[in-house]
């Protein structure tokens, strides 16, 4: 039963603290996105990368914010320096494009849920 | 203007009966694809059911089915024989095939479902 994994589950840190965030899309997926999820601000679409290359950040904060991909089974989301609004729930998904259609759904990961204190 | 709307921010349903969330969508778009996720309170998204805009037929999946009604621009979803276990947020989503946001989904609002015994 494939799925997308998410590291750590739960993180607490203090104000101005380094976050990173790490997920595992499924295997053979070639698409990884990133989504913060808020009370005030629902889903939100942070950053997209296809076949490792980000082709979508728009969505993110560049001056705190970074993601990469630094291999195909491993997309990371870093935060420095993390402040009290950054505090949300992170949702890693993953899909598979073929021929430049990508495939009916992305599948998502557990999330990460952030507390910056 | 939103794209995605659900006007119905709680639901209650006797266990057993059946149960409809609404979502109109705004959009376009000629191509586009709609979708339905379930949060449970542990806070996963799970994907329950797709429907394309091009589809003849109204999805199904089990206990899940979309009526689309492509004309009311509404993507609503029903739930039949419900469970406790349905007992969740359900989120409508849409992506837009041609248009520059083709590679997200576009979450509403969300329906905190409550089944009750």
């Amino acid at each position: 039963d494939a799925r997308v994994t998410q590291t750590p589950r739960h993180k607490v840190t203090e104000m101005g603290q380094e976050v990173t965030m790490r997920c595992q899309p499924i295997l053979g997926h070639n698409t990884v996105f990133w989504y913060r999820q808020t009370m005030m601000q629902g889903l939100e679409l942070l950053a997209y990368f296809r076949n490792r290359a980000p082709l979508d950040d728009s969505g993110m904060p560049k001056d705190r914010f970074s993601a990469e991909m630094p291999d195909a089974t491993l997309a990371t989301l870093k935060i420095q320096p993390s402040e009290p609004r950054d505090s949300a729930v992170y949702f890693c998904a993953s899909g598979l494009v073929i021929g430049g259609r990508m495939g009916e759904t992305q599948y998502f990961g557990p999330g990460t849920r952030l507390l910056v204190l | 203007a939103q794209k995605i709307t659900q006007t119905q921010p709680g639901m209650f349903v006797q266990e057993k009966e059946a149960v409809t969330l609404d979502c109109t969508y705004d959009t376009s778009d000629p191509s586009y694809g709609l979708f339905w996720y379930k949060q449970p309170s542990s806070g996963e998204m799970i994907f329950l059911i797709y429907q394309g805009s091009y589809d003849q037929q109204n999805a199904t999946e089990g206990r899940y089915s979309l009526n689309f009604q492509k004309a009311r621009k509404s993507a609503n979803l029903v739930i039949s024989a419900s469970q406790l276990g349905d007992s969740a947020m359900y989120f409508c989503a849409m992506r837009e095939m041609l248009s520059g946001s083709a590679r997200q989904l576009t979450f509403g609002s969300g329906t905190q479902l409550t089944v009750l015994p």
